[in-house]
């Protein structure tokens, strides 16, 4: 069974940062593509990141307004996703999921197959 | 960027109705488009994959239609498990995005 554990959320102030985790299991880590979703309360979703796997060059993509301040890796070692954010406001705040992307073949990349619970993320002073 | 437009933003029906969402893409993504159920206070799930592939376990009230620029989700007879948000996505190509959601309840 596929399972995505987030954690790391709470309450921070503007300014902060902080590193959200996901922990997976039940798949083949190593071989996967992972997004990272964001949904502010009583708010639609936000594509936030996605990393590729490290076979292929774990490289990352980032929606543009948080591109420089998002950070997105992954530890192979531990089936481990992490989202690190910076420079934190009020509007970072949000659930933050992680979701699987590519798997593997048949299927490409694109699909949010499996989403983990969420961590909830509030900014605030 | 793709942006996608989902109508309606809110909807009431009743348990056996049709039920029909649009998602208006501004470019042409041909069938490159998800639809995800949100129920409340839980993860999105997956329902239909490319434009109309439905995902295992979905029951068959749920269909998926369109290319290009518009696509539809229908649900032909409402359940009252169906009350959720549904949100349409597309994976053209980076950055992906999602529809801004469309929130079904029981009239």
């Amino acid at each position: 069974e596929v399972q995505l554990v987030e954690s790391g959320g709470g309450l921070l102030k503007p300014g902060g940062s902080l590193r959200l985790s996901c922990v997976t299991s039940g798949f083949t880590f190593t071989s996967a593509w992972m997004n990272w979703v964001r949904q502010a309360p009583g708010k639609g979703l936000e594509w936030v990141g996605r990393i590729k796997s490290t076979t292929d060059g774990a490289a990352t993509d980032y929606v543009a307004p948080v591109n420089s301040r998002f950070i997105i890796s992954r530890d192979d070692s531990k089936n481990t996703l992490y989202l690190q954010i910076n420079s934190l406001t009020p509007e970072d705040t949000a659930v933050y999921y992680c979701t699987t992307d590519f798997m593997g073949p048949p299927r490409g990349f694109g699909y949010f197959a499996f989403w983990g619970q969420g961590t909830l993320v509030t900014v605030s002073s | 960027d793709i942006q996608l437009t989902q109508s309606p933003s809110s909807l009431s029906a009743s348990v056996g109705d049709r039920v029909t969402i649009t998602c208006l893409a501004t470019q042409d993504i041909s069938n490159y488009l998800n639809w995800y159920q949100q129920r409340p206070g839980k993860a999105p799930k997956l329902l239909i994959s490319d434009a109309s592939t439905l995902e295992a376990g979905v029951p068959s009230r749920f269909s998926g239609s369109g290319s290009r620029t518009e696509f539809t989700l229908t649900i032909t007879s409402l359940q009252p498990e169906d009350i959720a948000t549904y949100f349409c996505q597309h994976y053209d190509h980076i950055p992906y995005s999602f529809g801004q959601g469309t929130r079904l309840d029981l009239k």
